[in-house]
């Protein structure tokens, strides 16, 4: 299986973009990028997901490198409700989370 | 629409106890996974269902754990009898049933089941 490289965790100010970065450089043509994040005390929780180009939902977007062996996550606006656990996934009948990346938002 | 139901919430026994999670998906959801983090280690896979059949059982530990899924609606997760590693909390997710190898389902997970062996 493909693995996937995250820091283990990041800080930033509230009410400013994040970018939380995630290397695959083994992943398939095949292969989707997806995010969950699992914030304290809670089950995880889906974020976004895409295969090439990027995407953008309600929550966040997902720049897709070229080559597709980096992506990036980005909350445009973070808050303090988006500290959490994120994990960068490339196979999801059964996921494999790995450590994730811990972020901390400053009030 | 309600989402993935975990019972109970909490469970604390004794080493040697039988404990028996359950698990209600959302509706419609054919596939069914229980998954695991215990003390300080990573979220890991125990198994899938699809429907009511067993599709991927390779993250179960050992043989004092069985899952059920009667039916294809609710599961159930038995530990029995439960050892202090077992400790740990206990997620169920559910997902919509894609073509295989399509890549592109989501899962939705419930709250967990934390238990604590003594």
């Amino acid at each position: 299986d493909a693995k996937t490289t995250q820091p283990n965790s990041m800080e930033s100010n509230e009410e400013e973009p994040v970018h939380l970065p995630c290397n695959h450089s083994t992943i398939s043509g095949t292969d989707y990028i997806h995010w969950y994040r699992q914030l304290p005390s809670q089950g995880p929780e889906y974020v976004i997901h895409g295969l090439t180009s990027n995407v953008n939902n309600r929550m966040a977007s997902l720049a897709i490198a070229e080559d597709r062996k980096s992506s990036t996550l980005i909350l445009h606006r973070a808050t303090l409700r988006d500290a959490a656990v994120y994990y960068c996934i490339l196979r999801v009948d059964k996921i494999i989370f790995g450590k994730g990346t811990r972020l901390h938002i400053l009030p | 629409e309600a989402g993935v139901t975990q019972f109970p919430s909490h469970s604390v026994i004794e080493k040697g106890q039988t404990v028996t999670l359950r698990c209600d998906p959302i509706s419609g959801h054919d596939n069914l996974y229980w998954y695991r983090r215990v003390m300080g280690k990573e979220i890991k896979f125990l198994l899938h269902f699809v429907k009511e059949s067993k599709q991927d059982e390779s993250g179960m530990p050992n043989n004092r754990f069985l899952a059920e899924r009667t039916g294809g609606t609710y599961s159930t997760l038995k530990v029995q009898p439960a050892e202090l590693e077992d400790s740990g909390v206990y997620f169920c997710a559910s997902s919509q049933l894609w073509l295989k190898g399509e890549g592109q389902e989501t899962q939705y997970f419930g709250p967990g089941t934390r238990l604590l062996v003594l």
